[in-house]
């Protein structure tokens, strides 16, 4: 199997703290992990590329000092979204590749996590 | 924008009928995924054509993929009450090595 675990599945906050949010790869090795941002009824906006070992790759418009991204080992990439706004609120969605997959091949993903800020 | 374009928004038809969903893309690319979200739910993918490829099957599934006019279509035969959810399109672009998805079908089965 491919399994992808998000945590939380859902978080809420008050305005101002931070908030992080975990993708592990549970039985596969992932160098690449990939972070979506999905509003209700929208599609999934990519915000970056994590990539195990270097710097995460944002897309345009994405705050890197806003969203940041860790991809501190094969099996894990951590998105902290830093003095969360009411405008952040979301559904967060990670996914991850295998290692050794094809480069644009299949995606994995996690459940979401939908965060609240108050 | 990001996204390729789906059609339509919204599909709604009773249980037994087949489904036909749309998207198109604008830039050349190395493959084409269409993915199954249920609502508040991860993505799971369904099937993956690569730009070589024309059409593919799996199961009550078939894909088409036409490069020249940047397209594809999904295709899900004999639905069921179970296949109601979104369907994405997702393109992949070689260059970048990431995946870009269209703006999705929400589908919906009448028992």
């Amino acid at each position: 199997g491919a399994v992808v675990s998000q945590h939380p599945s859902w978080v809420i906050c008050k305005s101002g703290t931070s908030v992080k949010i975990e993708c592990r790869s549970l039985d596969f090795q992932a160098t690449t992990m990939f972070w979506y941002r999905q509003f209700p009824k929208q599609s999934l906006m990519l915000m970056a590329t994590s990539n195990e070992g270097s710097k995460a790759t944002y897309e345009q418009g994405v705050e890197k000092d806003k969203f940041l991204i860790n991809h501190a080992s094969l099996t894990l990439s951590t998105l902290t979204v830093t003095s969360a706004h009411p405008e952040d609120s979301s559904f967060y969605i990670c996914s991850a590749r295998k290692q050794g997959g094809l480069d644009t091949g299949e995606l994995f993903f996690g459940e979401g996590s939908r965060l609240t800020v108050l | 924008s990001q996204q390729g374009e789906e059609d339509p928004q919204a599909l709604s038809i009773q249980e037994g009928e087949n489904a036909t969903m749309n998207c198109s893309y604008k830039t050349s690319i190395n493959n084409l995924q269409w993915y199954r979200q249920n609502s508040g739910r991860g993505l799971v993918h369904l099937i993956l054509i690569r730009s070589n490829e024309r059409e593919k099957h799996s199961g009550r599934l078939r894909v088409t993929l036409d490069t020249s006019k940047k397209s594809s279509s999904l295709l899900i035969t004999a639905s069921r009450a179970a296949d109601t959810a979104s369907y994405f399109c997702a393109t992949g672009y070689s260059s970048a090595s990431k995946i870009i998805f269209g703006s999705g079908t929400r589908l919906s089965i009448r028992p």
